[in-house]
């Protein structure tokens, strides 16, 4: 099946560090998502991307999506401590329903005061 | 406005009993998936309703696993007999059909099955 690799697996950061994580996969996208997850609660979604080489920022979150179409990133600047949580990319093929993702493996963000 | 709420949020069981988790989507979604995480790995899909009518259920494990959605509204999906390699958490998700039609997920019904 379909396999993203997210990495890196985990980070510990300082906060008011900035961090960057990074999904890449062997097929196409035509979507990619970015979500995280906080502590005992489901994915939220942070931020979507529709179109190769777009760049959509939120807030201090700022994700791309790779002009091949089989990457994305995700930067969050001057962290701080509630980014505390499991950082998801997932993709969407060409063709699928809208719900049919596909996930990489996450991010476990720590953040030290 | 309600979103996805799943129960039971913990569920622990013994190898060979059966276990049914619960999703009740956000009012007016058609769209309700069931995904699973075990754990350090990746969030896999497994099946997709459109109102009461499975629209692809291409990632269910095996026949162990039966999920419903009676009426269109909540879902349940059955573990029976629960293996220990079905220990992970599962999330719900429901979606609209028109708009943007990202997921809006559930915290999730962590299985333990010892």
């Amino acid at each position: 099946g379909q396999q993203l690799n997210q990495s890196p697996q985990s980070m510990f950061i300082q906060e008011g560090e900035d961090v960057s994580m990074n999904c890449t996969s062997s097929s196409i996208f035509n979507t990619w998502l970015w979500y995280k997850q906080d502590p005992g609660e489901g994915p939220v979604l942070l931020i979507a991307l529709y179109k190769a080489g777009e760049l959509t920022s939120n807030g201090r979150l700022t994700a791309q999506f790779g002009i091949t179409r089989k990457d994305s990133f995700l930067n969050i600047s001057a962290s701080i401590p509630s980014d505390v949580g499991i950082y998801f990319c997932a993709g969407r093929r060409r063709g699928s329903t809208l719900g049919r993702l596909y996930f990489g493996r996450g991010t476990q963000l720590t953040v030290w005061p | 406005e309600a979103g996805v709420t799943q129960f039971p949020s913990h569920s622990v069981i013994e190898k060979g009993q059966t276990v049914t988790l619960r999703c009740d989507p956000i009012s007016g979604h058609d769209n309700l998936y069931w995904y699973r995480r075990v754990m350090g790995k990746e969030i896999k899909f497994l099946l997709h309703f459109v109102k009461e009518s499975k629209q692809d259920e291409s990632g269910m494990p095996n026949n162990r696993f039966l999920a419903e959605r009676t009426g269109g509204t909540y879902s349940t999906l059955k573990v029976q007999p629960a293996e220990l390699e079905d220990s992970g958490v599962y999330f719900c998700a429901s979606s609209q059909d028109f708009g943007a039609g990202e997921l809006f997920f559930g915290e999730g019904s962590r299985l333990t099955v010892l």
